[in-house]
């Protein structure tokens, strides 16, 4: 089983939905937890960061972490097209590197 | 504002050639890191540095090394490249190892072996 799963998509919306993004993961140590929005033929950047359980809100985005379930989520209301992007989990257990998701591809359609 | 940079954007190489992958930092982050990002793969830790001349194998180091001379700048070096090393490489930097600090990426290098 891998550390991290992601389902890659493509996932297709259109404009004004809310989109669900989902990561699972097998390691129970992991309490730090990240979204990266990559762009096309850009380096991903940071989106959200939660530490351990728990909702985290910024603006339209919210992320949520449900360690009981091993399983973390990251929503996106009123989907615009600017969002069209790849959308990365990552997660870590503290002083190691961050282990990524493979990536959800994501497309808003005006 | 943070700024990473790599070398190159796109470069193109024969199989066996030496290549040399530059990146640069300018914010006097300790940790470096080089990935690697292909299709259906997602991003794969190759190797990172927690300081200078300090390196550390991630999941996939085979075919690879890494020089950290500076605190700002890490390289990654293919000594014979292979067909099955093109990819996009990604470089990225972070103040402290621990999870709570994002990480930074450069713009990546789209290498192609021939």
């Amino acid at each position: 089983q891998k550390e991290v799963e992601q389902d890659p998509g493509p996932l297709s919306v259109p404009e004004g939905a809310i989109v669900s993004l989902n990561c699972t993961y097998s390691n129970s140590a992991f309490q730090y937890f990240m979204w990266y929005r990559q762009y096309s033929r850009k380096g991903p950047e940071l989106l959200m960061y939660t530490y351990s359980s728990g909702n985290k809100e910024d603006g339209r985005f919210t992320a949520q972490v449900d360690k009981s379930s091993k399983y973390i989520s990251l929503f996106i209301r009123d989907s615009q097209p600017s969002d069209s992007a790849t959308y990365l989990c990552a997660m870590s257990s503290g002083n190691t590197p961050l282990v990524f998701g493979k990536g959800t591809r994501l497309s808003v359609i005006a | 504002d943070v700024k990473v940079t790599q070398s190159s954007r796109y470069l193109v190489k024969r199989t066996g050639e030496k290549v040399f992958l530059e990146c640069v930092q300018d914010m006097d982050h300790e940790n470096m890191f080089w990935y690697r990002q292909d299709p259906g793969l997602g991003l794969r830790l190759i190797y990172f540095s927690y300081d200078v001349k300090m390196k550390e194998k991630g999941d996939i180091p085979e075919g690879y090394s890494v020089s950290r001379e500076k605190k700002e700048r890490f390289s990654l070096i293919l000594e014979s490249a292979s067909t099955n090393q093109t990819s996009m490489y990604l470089c990225a930097s972070n103040q402290v190892l621990a999870g709570t600090d994002t990480q930074y990426f450069g713009p990546g290098t789209r290498l192609t072996v021939l």
